[in-house]
């Protein structure tokens, strides 16, 4: 079983949807919480990150960390073509970013 | 944020030759630089850790012989797969972070697309 599960989709929506992208782990001992979107033949970037359990919102974007139930979500409102892209959900005991586990990646398309 | 380049964005080589790839930090000094390989639909693996004047850290799995780490300065570390085979054919990315933020922040590389024929 892999630490870090997330659905790869694909996730189609209307342009205006909320999306809900979400990842799930089982390491208990992932402190930092990191969501990154990918273009296509690009590398990732930092969409945003939380650290330990709570919400971060961030203009459309707004990120959940339940570590509790070692879940996560990162929900984008009034979703655009341009948010077509795939995004992947990465955690870290630390803030050594370059430890982090990544999710396999949700590739998400927007239609006008 | 910081920004790290990645060279060459593509390349084709044939079988048996080598390929390095750079990684640079172009606004700050990383003393550490990490290098992922990334098949299609699949997450980002985390092939070796870039240590500078020091020995790259190979994660398990990964021939040192054959992906060869240098990090000679404080903003660039190169990659050089060795006598490529057609199986190496994939997409290769680097990050890096700078010290002392106190945030998981990786900066990605463009990436490079490396085929093997």
């Amino acid at each position: 079983q892999k630490e870090v599960e997330q659905d790869p989709g694909p996730l189609s929506v209307p342009e205006g949807a909320i999306v809900s992208l979400n990842c799930t782990y089982s390491n208990s001992a992932f402190q930092y919480f990191m969501w990154y979107r990918q273009y296509s033949r690009k590398g990732p970037e930092l969409l945003m990150y939380t650290y330990s359990s709570g919400n971060k919102e961030d203009g459309r974007f707004t990120a959940q960390v339940d570590k509790s139930s070692k879940y996560i979500s990162l929900f984008i409102r009034d979703s655009q073509p341009s948010d077509s892209a795939t995004y992947l959900c990465a955690m870290s005991v630390n803030t050594n970013a370059g430890k982090s586990t990544f999710g396999d990646g949700t590739t998400l398309t927007v239609k006008p | 944020g910081a920004v790290v380049s990645q060279h060459p964005s593509w390349v084709i080589c044939k079988s048996g030759t080598s390929v390095k790839i750079e990684c640079r930090s172009l606004d700050f000094q990383a003393t550490t630089m990490f290098w992922y390989r990334q098949f299609p639909k699949q997450s980002l693996m985390l092939m070796a850790t870039s240590n500078e004047g020091s020995k790259a850290t190979y994660e398990q799995g990964v021939e040192k012989d054959k992906f060869l780490i240098n990090h000679a300065s404080l903003t660039l570390s190169t990659l050089t797969v060795t006598s490529a085979h057609p199986e190496d054919s994939s997409f290769y990315i680097c990050s890096a972070s700078p010290w002392g933020t106190g945030r998981p922040e990786a900066f990605f590389g463009q990436g490079t697309r490396l085929t093997v024929v």
